[in-house]
């Protein structure tokens, strides 16, 4: 069964600060692996998809890497905010379901 | 374009109580629903997702059930909540129907804004 960890569990930075957040998955037969955010007590919002065939996808200040072969994932976070303060999920499909990994807490400090 | 919308938002059970979480979509047809559940410092764990009317795929054997009575349409209910179904609830879709996008790879999955279920 497809298993997902990100590391670290919690991070805190000052602002302005870039980082990266990591993501790994035990099987490479993936059809996409997402990034999303979510606020306390709030839903999920996606960030960004990577299809299998890709290898990195960009918004904005965020830019997510993809490396099947080795089951991993980066965000990396440009000149971080104070807004970017969240936790931080990826999760991988595989055709109609999706794992999710447990998430990185982020809290970007003024 | 498509919404999602999940209610009520909070809810306070007493153990022993039924439960009744309502999902709709949209603007889309055909959609896969999902059910998780996030309990405190965990993750998501995925309860049920549906393909279709009356189409249901238990990934958890629990004190919970799920029914999709019409296309974009997801229920999520108990006969007798217990303490442990507290949680923060989330219900999701994606593009279903063997969409191009799900092969592709270009599946996104979008969320609800959560039910924060408390069993006292």
């Amino acid at each position: 069964k497809q298993e997902v960890t990100q590391i670290p569990a919690a991070l805190s930075v000052p602002e302005g600060e870039n980082l990266v957040l990591n993501c790994s998955f035990t099987d490479s037969a993936i059809y996409n692996l997402q990034w999303f955010r979510q606020d306390p007590g709030k839903g999920l919002t996606s960030l960004l998809l990577i299809q299998s065939s890709q290898r990195e996808q960009t918004s904005g200040r965020l830019n997510a890497s993809l490396d099947k072969s080795s089951g991993r994932s980066t965000l990396y976070i440009a000149a971080s905010q104070p807004g970017d303060s969240a936790t931080y999920l990826c999760a991988v499909s595989a055709g109609n379901q999706f794992y999710f990994g447990t998430g990185t807490s982020l809290t970007v400090i003024p | 374009s498509q919404t999602i919308h999940q209610w009520p938002a909070t809810l306070v059970q007493p153990v022993g109580s039924p439960l009744s979480l309502e999902c709709t979509v949209e603007g889309t047809s055909n959609p896969n629903l999902y059910w998780y559940r996030q309990a405190a410092g965990r993750g998501l764990q995925l309860l049920f997702y549906s393909v279709g009317i009356g189409q249901i795929s238990s990934e958890v054997p629990q004190n919970l059930s799920a029914s999709r009575p019409q296309d974009r349409q997801f229920i999520l209910s108990s006969k007798k909540l217990l303490l442990s179904d507290s949680g923060f609830y989330l219900c999701a879709w994606s593009r279903g129907g063997s969409s191009a996008d799900e092969f592709l790879g270009k599946n996104i999955q979008y969320f609800g804004a959560g039910t924060r279920l408390s069993v006292l």
